[in-house]
C-alpha cells in the first residue's frame, strides 16, 4: 500500500530534550515536506526536500532541522524543543517530475508533539 | 493580509443538504486550485484538483474556480454523514517551484 509513515503519533516531552520524528514513504517520491499544523493558522511549512541531499526552509523553520540522506526518509529534528513547538506535524511527499510540475501531496497521518 | 482566506466554521447541515465551501485568495500567480479533505486524526487527502478557472465534477462534488473574482469553492451534493471532516482549500503558482498554500480549513458536520 502507497503510503507516508510518520512516527510517533504521539509524543510528549520536556523543554530542551531533543527529540526526533521519522518520516518514510514507499512512493519513491522526489519531493518531501514537513508541516505543522495549528488552530486558526491552517498548514504552515517547515522545511521541504526537492530530492536527496537537497533541502531548503519553508515559512517557518525557526528550531527546527530535517535531513535527507536517503529517498524514502525525511526525519524532522527538533534539537532543544519549547512549548511553542507544540503542535501537529504532518509530513508529506510528492512525484517531482520538473521544478513546475505540480501533482498531489500524499500525507502521513500526523504526529501530535506536546512540549512541557 | 492571508494569501488564502478560508471560514473555519463549523458549519453544521443536515444529512442531503447541498453543502458550498469557499475560499478567496489574494495571489494572482496561483494556477492550481485543490480541495483536501482531513477526517479527525488523519492527515489531509486531495479531493479534487482544478488548474486555471473553470468547473469540475466528481461523483457528488463540483469544484469551481473564479480567477477574474480570486474566488473559489466546492460543492457537496447529497451530503453523507460520511462526509464530516475539514475541508482545506490549497493553490500553488505555475511555474517554478510549486509551493503549495493552504487555507485554514473549514470543519463540516452533516446531521443524520
Amino acid at each position: 500500500e502507497a503510503q507516508v509513515t510518520q512516527n510517533p503519533r504521539y509524543l510528549i516531552t520536556v523543554t530542551g530534550k531533543k527529540l526526533t520524528v521519522t518520516c518514510s514513504q514507499n512512493m519513491n517520491h522526489e519531493y518531501m515536506s514537513w508541516y505543522r499544523q495549528d488552530p486558526g493558522l491552517g498548514l504552515r511549512q517547515i522545511y521541504y526536500s526537492m530530492n536527496v541531499e537537497v533541502t531548503d526552509k519553508g515559512d517557518v523553520p525557526e528550531g527546527y532541522k530535517v535531513s535527507r540522506k536517503e529517498k524514502r526518509n525525511f526525519p524532522l529534528i527538533l534539537e532543544s524543543p519549547s512549548p511553542n513547538q507544540t503542535s501537529l506535524y504532518f509530513c508529506a511527499s510528492r512525484v517531482q517530475r520538473s521544478m513546475s510540475s505540480n501533482s498531489p501531496l500524499h500525507f502521513g497521518n500526523g504526529t501530535r508533539l506536546t512540549v512541557t | 493580509q492571508k494569501e488564502v482566506e478560508q471560514d473555519p466554521g463549523p458549519l453544521s447541515v443536515p444529512e442531503g443538504a447541498i453543502v458550498s465551501l469557499n475560499c478567496t485568495y489574494s495571489n494572482s500567480a496561483f494556477q492550481y486550485f485543490m480541495w483536501y479533505r482531513q477526517y479527525s486524526r488523519k492527515g489531509p487527502e486531495l479531493l479534487m484538483y482544478t488548474y486555471s478557472s473553470g468547473n469540475k465534477e466528481d461523483g457528488r462534488f463540483t469544484a469551481q474556480v473564479d480567477k477574474s473574482s480570486k474566488y473559489i469553492s466546492l460543492f457537496i451534493r447529497d451530503s453523507q454523514p460520511s462526509d464530516s471532516a475539514t475541508y482545506l482549500c490549497a493553490m500553488s503558482p505555475s511555474g517554478g517551484y510549486q509551493k503549495v498554500t493552504f487555507g485554514i480549513g473549514t470543519k463540516l458536520q452533516v446531521i443524520p
